[in-house]
């Protein structure tokens, strides 16, 4: 199926385990994003990346560590999760630079207990 | 500090009428703005755009207003259906690389039938 998934859809996870977000698109776009949402505070960018082996950090990447060796996947990990994580995380693809707008998959709610 | 405000956290509109969703910004820096529609459990979805050279664009039901001397922007949806009920979120970014767009908290539209 052509678009964005992003797996699982929900995860439950304890304090200290590392947990990976997969992400993956069709497209070939080359531009991924990591987001989280938070209650008040929008959707917060984690990581990014303009293109297979290139990834940046955001605006709140500490805890995350990601990896792009292929163009289609952008899988986001949490190396010890803390409660403070517990979030909804979108992934995002994108074309290119300009108003193109993200295409964004249906998210992951992370639990962290 | 919020860069991208949306102050009204939830507007209720009756169906057929106009809907005002309002976005303010601090960045005077800021001269590309995108808004996105998110439903529940699903990823926030494209709905418009704009850029400083402008100060309006219309697509079908949907016109965004943009006042940079008030850093100010308003998206107006007419006439308002029920299936328009959603989170809106206002996104704004200095240049037109996708990383540095920079998300407002959304305003929860719910249209009544």
């Amino acid at each position: 199926d052509a678009g964005i998934t992003q797996s699982p859809r929900y995860k439950i996870t304890e304090t200290g385990r590392q947990v990976t977000l997969m992400c993956h698109q069709t497209w070939s776009h080359s531009y991924m994003f990591w987001y989280r949402q938070d209650l008040g505070h929008g959707l917060r960018l984690i990581y990014y990346s303009a293109a297979a082996d290139i990834t940046d950090k955001g605006e709140v990447p500490d805890g995350y560590v990601v990896s792009r060796s292929k163009t289609e996947n952008f899988p986001l990990t949490l190396e010890s999760a803390t409660r403070s994580q517990t979030s909804v995380y979108f992934c995002a693809s994108s074309e290119g630079v300009g108003n193109y707008g993200y295409t964004f998959g249906s998210g992951t709610r992370l639990t962290v207990v | 500090d919020q860069q991208v405000k949306q102050n009204s956290p939830s507007l209720s509109v009756q169906e057929g009428r106009i809907s005002i969703l309002n976005c303010d910004y601090t960045n005077s820096m800021f001269d590309y703005f995108l808004w996105y529609k998110k439903y529940p459990a699903e990823g926030p979805t494209f709905l418009i755009s704009i850029s400083s050279i402008k100060d309006k664009n219309e697509d079908g039901r949907f016109t965004v207003f943009l006042n940079k001397s008030a850093k100010h922007l308003s998206l107006h949806i007419v006439p308002s259906q029920p299936g328009d009920s959603a989170v809106y979120f206002c996104a704004a970014s200095p240049d037109n690389y996708g990383q540095n767009f920079v998300f407002g908290p959304g305003t929860r539209l719910s249209v009544l039938p």
